[in-house]
């Protein structure tokens, strides 16, 4: 079963130190999507691709964040100068069709541990 | 922003129970969905809801997108120790919008 995959699981860091998740989307997913979950809340939208384009970014995603789909199949989301404030979990999700149902089929996730 | 309330946060319960948690808003929703995540896990769909009024299953589980389109309730029937995890709900304010807005998710845990 090759579902949303992503890498790495757990990541500590130091502030100020750069990090890149990484997802690989189920390989006919055209849509593919970024969320960060933080400590008993839901997940909160940071951006989202169809395709390789960069369609959609959230206030929340501030300039020290960039997400990339360079191929239209696999995404990384790099966090630049990293602050404690942006541990969490960040989620990534993948869907199909013309439009988004809101079905989404999620990874289990990256979660960040900022120091 | 735009904000789902669910309630209720929390529920512990008996082992054969049945569960009720709902998600309500001062936005109008044009699609709701419920999502079960267990820990250390990504959230899963349970069901998706597209019309107002419409009532639909899943197994034990059932669903309602409320009439106003401000809320949603989950009821869980005869619950089983694998029902234990947070349910949360979410919406699409746009039918077809890229974002999903999520609720702070209700927590189920079960005694056997």
């Amino acid at each position: 079963d090759t579902g949303v995959s992503q890498d790495p699981r757990h990541k500590i860091t130091k502030r100020g130190q750069n990090v890149t998740f990484r997802c690989d989307p189920i390989s006919e997913h055209n849509r593919l999507y970024w969320y960060r979950q933080t400590l008993g809340q839901g997940p909160e939208f940071l951006t989202y691709f169809q395709n390789e384009a960069q369609l959609e970014k959230s206030r929340l995603l501030s300039d020290r964040f960039s997400a990339e789909r360079p191929k239209g199949s696999f995404s990384t989301l790099e966090i630049q100068r990293t602050e404690q404030g942006d541990s969490a979990m960040y989620l990534c999700a993948s869907s199909r069709g013309a439009a988004n149902t809101g079905e989404l089929f999620f990874g289990e996730g990256s979660r960040l541990t900022v120091l | 922003g735009q904000q789902l309330n669910q309630s209720p946060q929390s529920m512990f319960i008996q082992e054969g129970e049945d569960v009720s948690m709902n998600c309500t808003s001062s936005s109008i929703f044009n699609t709701w969905l419920w999502y079960k995540q267990d820990p250390g896990e990504g959230p899963v769909l349970l069901i998706a809801l597209y019309k107002a009024g419409e009532l639909t299953s899943n197994g034990r589980l059932t669903a309602q997108f409320g009439i106003t389109r401000k809320d949603s309730f989950l009821n869980i029937s005869a619950s089983i120790p694998s029902d234990v995890g947070i349910y949360f709900c979410a919406g699409q304010l746009v039918k077809g919008a890229q974002k999903l807005v999520f609720g702070q998710g209700t927590r189920l845990t079960i005694n056997p």
